[in-house]
């Protein structure tokens, strides 16, 4: 079965400092990982996603994540954060190309403090 | 939000009541979903399509029913609403099972 996890509830960073986001997962087969971001009273925003290829994916507004299948981690981070970053974060995996389903994690509230 | 709307956005209601919220594409997408927000729990499937009249249930399906009449919406029934269904509602849609599953902006559904 798959299953997401996001170790921190919140992250707190000082505005110009790098983030990281944690998330680690488990799937029987191949992982497909995606990183959504959620700002107050609005619908989720695609961030970026790993499918296949270089580990290190870049994605909207700067972000990008590291994919380690060896860890089986899909953490995301960001050079130096902004205070407009600050939201709700939420990892999800899909079990290859044939599954449907996403199955994400309980979101990890990023806060940038100025 | 990726030519999706959903509605209503803000709804209260009382327990035994039926629901009905709706989900419209303007992206032709095949597949559509259900999902629901709640603190704790990120987000988890309810019901999903892959096709016009074609839906299976996801994870927590229970109290739910769906429809897909039309390619651009799918509706989501709470025949007699209980208050564990208060929740932020989403739907999201995508073109192909590789694809990324876009989302629309939320219903927020309050039931007294």
């Amino acid at each position: 079965a798959q299953s997401v996890a996001q170790p921190e509830d919140q992250v707190n960073v000082a505005e110009g400092n790098p983030l990281t986001v944690k998330c680690t997962y488990s799937v029987s087969g191949n992982p497909y990982l995606f990183w959504y971001v959620q700002y107050p009273n609005r619908g989720l925003q695609f961030l970026l996603k790993y499918i296949t290829g270089d580990n290190l994916v870049k994605g909207s507004y700067g972000f990008e994540a590291e994919f380690n299948k060896s860890q089986t981690s899909f953490h995301l981070k960001k050079p130096s954060a902004l205070v407009s970053d600050s939201a709700l974060y939420f990892c999800a995996v899909r079990e290859g190309a044939g599954a449907n389903n996403l199955f994400f994690g309980t979101g990890t509230r990023l806060t940038v403090i100025p | 939000d990726a030519g999706i709307t959903q509605s209503p956005r803000h709804k209260v209601t009382e327990t035994g009541t039926p629901v009905t919220l709706r989900c419209h594409q303007t992206e032709n997408h095949r597949y559509m979903y259900w999902y629901r927000q709640d603190p704790g729990h990120g987000l988890r499937l309810i019901h999903y399509s892959y096709g016009v009249k074609d839906t299976d249930k996801g994870e927590v399906s229970d109290g739910y029913s769906v429809s897909r009449s039309k390619t651009e919406d799918f509706l989501l029934t709470l025949e007699s609403a209980t208050s564990s269904q208060t929740s932020v509602y989403f739907c999201a849609i995508n073109g192909g099972l590789q694809e990324t599953q876009y989302f629309g902006p939320g219903t927020r559904l309050l039931v007294l």
